[in-house]
This record gives structure tokens, sequence and C-alpha cells, in this order.
């Protein structure tokens, strides 16, 4: 069974707009990691941000949002003020248990589109 | 820049043959992964070594074989390629020793674009 799953193969957003991006996930772990990633044509898996299960506020970085909804095993990743340079694919990933040196297991990815 | 170095950036190669991925953590970084990322795909893991023993194994090959050295340095040996293997490969650390807390997030290098002919 698929661990992560992202339904959005691709999206277009307006310039100066905010997307979201949707992201599920399964576990019977109860501390966990949740884990978004960038991909830029060029192909560099950039870090954007991180929610622990344990979290109990929502994470934020810059113009990077991650809206957490733990009951519906959902961790969505919001990104205002659309730039062009935010084309590129997305990842959402999780790690499992209490260990931070463990293996991520990624979704399928976003292709995110933005339009000026 | 990650701090996570992987040759060759690019290697075409034919059918049938053998290829060596190399990979370089960070400093300090015990644990290494091993993706591929096929056409279009997400990330596939295939494979974990932490202080030179392997910890988590994934859809790895039988024809594919990981190792890490005393310094911590890692090879992925992929054999008999087939056309299927093209793909991007990449390779993660993390778990720095410093004990600095950290989240776990993995710190990838900029893969290495393998193409079987």
């Amino acid at each position: 069974a698929q661990k992560i799953t992202q339904t959005q193969p691709g999206m277009f957003v307006q310039e100066k707009e905010a997307v979201t991006l949707d992201c599920t996930y399964d576990t019977s772990d109860q501390s966990y990691g949740l884990f978004w990633y960038k991909q830029p044509s060029s192909g560099e898996m950039i870090f954007l941000i991180y929610q622990g299960s344990y979290d109990e506020q929502n994470a934020t970085e810059g113009r990077y949002s991650l809206n957490f909804q733990k009951a519906r095993k959902s961790a969505n990743l919001v990104i205002s003020a659309s730039q062009l340079g935010d084309s590129a694919m997305y990842f959402c990933a999780m790690r499992e248990g209490i260990s931070n040196d463990y293996k991520l297991s990624f979704g399928a990815g976003t292709t995110v589109t933005v339009r000026a | 820049d990650s701090g996570v170095t992987q040759t060759p950036k690019h290697l075409i190669t034919a059918t049938g043959q053998r290829v060596t991925l190399r990979c370089s953590p960070r400093s300090g970084d015990l644990s290494v992964y091993w993706y591929q990322q096929s056409l279009d795909q997400g990330l596939q893991f295939l494979i974990q070594y932490y202080n030179g023993e392997e910890r988590a194994k994934g859809n790895i090959l039988e024809r594919f074989s990981a190792q890490q050295f005393p310094d911590l340095h890692s090879e992925l040996n992929l054999s008999s390629l087939e056309l299927g293997d093209s793909a991007l490969y990449f390779c993660a650390s993390s778990g720095r020793t410093s004990g600095v807390s950290n989240t776990g997030e993995l710190f990838f290098g900029e893969g290495s674009r393998l193409t079987v002919l």
C-alpha cells in the first residue's frame, strides 16, 4: 500500500497567487515526520519544510506553510505569493518511527507551473 | 550546496554493462541512502547504510549492490544493465554526530543520471 499519496499530478497557478498541494499519508506509528521537497527542472532535491507528528502548530518557512490535519492524515503544502521560480515538481515524504535517522518514503509528486 | 557529492553526474552505457556510482555524504553524516527516480516518477528507496552497515533495504534489484566504506563514502553498483535501469540515482545523507538535534531531513546530492542504450 502507498504510504504517501499525492493526487494532483499537475497544477497551474497564477503568479502572486497561493497554491495548495495535497498530501495524505498512511502509518500506524504514533511518531513520524512529514517533509516536503522541491525538485526544479535541474533535478536537485531541495528540502522545504518539516512537520513532526507531535508538533501542535503547523510548520511555516517563509512562503511555505504546512496544513497538518492529523486526524485526516493529511499534510498539505501551501505556497503563498507564487513566483515563477516556484515552477517545479513537489514531493511529499514521510519518515516513520522515532529515529531521526531513517529512510523517507516519497509520494509520486505534483508538478506546479506558475503562469506570469 | 547540500554538501553531498555524487559522481559521475551523467553516464551513458550499453545493456549488459556494469557501472559504479559514487557518493560522498555531508561531513559527519553517518547514514547514506540511495534512491532511484525513473522518468516522471517519484523516488524509490533502494538501500540505506549506517556507519558502514546495511540498515534498511527497499526495492533494490539483485543485480544492484551497495556498500559504505570506513570513510563513510558509498558506492552503488549496477550490473547486467537493462534499458529500464535508465534513471536518476540519488544519494542522500543524514545523521550528523555533532549532537545538534535535527528534523531528520535528508540532504540530497545532485544525482547521477544513467542512460542505458
